[in-house]
């Protein structure tokens, strides 16, 4: 079965910093990685998905992930953070192979500094 | 607007008062889902369905029931619900792929709270 494990609950960024937030699946590649964004009191809205198109997958505001399959990570980058970016950001996994169940990960909150 | 509707978005009960949470989509989507939200837990699914009469359990699907007799309601019922079913609940619907579950549309959330 499939899972998902983000490393890090919290994560603090300054204001311009480089944003990273990882998320690693377990050892059989699923068919889609998604990573979505939920902003407080929201429900949780799509920022990219891997579909195996691409390694490098481009979302919505500015960031974007890379598949690698060596080290079964799906990370989440935006090179220059802003405020407006707090939220907590879920990975997750369609579970593929037949079954249609949908695994996230435990989720990292992202908090930005002035 | 497309989109998926939850109701209601808050609710407070006593253990053991059935209850159910609609949830409706109008994208003509045939997958939905149950999930619940837990601090720490990240989303649990709770249960899905396919299509019309279509169901099936998530990971945690104890306690909960569902069905599906029409394409865009996916009403998530608490038999007897207790103080752990406690939690903030979110429908959400998709597109079928024949590879696994494409990208998923959320509804707002439902926070339950169950003394």
């Amino acid at each position: 079965a499939q899972s998902v494990t983000q490393l890090g609950s919290h994560v603090s960024v300054s204001e311009g910093a480089l944003v990273l937030l990882r998320c690693n699946y377990s050892s059989s590649v699923p068919p889609y990685l998604f990573w979505y964004v939920q902003y407080p009191n929201q429900g949780l809205q799509l920022l990219l998905k891997y579909t195996s198109a691409a390694t490098l997958v481009k979302g919505i505001n500015g960031f974007e992930a890379e598949f690698k399959k060596s080290e079964t990570s799906f990370h989440l980058t935006k090179p220059s953070a802003h405020m407006s970016d707090a939220a907590e950001y879920f990975c997750a996994v369609s579970e593929g192979t037949g079954g249609f169940k949908t695994i996230f990960g435990a989720g990292t909150r992202l908090f930005v500094k002035a | 607007e497309a989109q998926v509707t939850q109701n209601p978005r808050y609710l407070i009960t006593v253990t053991g008062k059935k209850l159910t949470v609609t949830c409706s989509q109008n994208m003509n989507h045939e997958y939905m889902s149950w999930y619940r939200q837990d601090p720490g837990l990240g989303l649990r699914q709770i249960y899905y369905s396919m299509n019309v009469e279509v169901t099936d359990k998530g990971d945690v699907p104890e306690g909960y029931k569902v069905s599906r007799k029409e394409k865009r309601n996916f009403p998530l019922i608490l038999e007897s619900p207790s103080p752990n079913q406690t939690s903030l609940y979110f429908c959400a619907s998709s597109r079928r792929s024949g590879q696994g579950t494409d990208e998923q549309y959320f509804g707002p959330g439902t926070r339950l709270t169950v003394t």
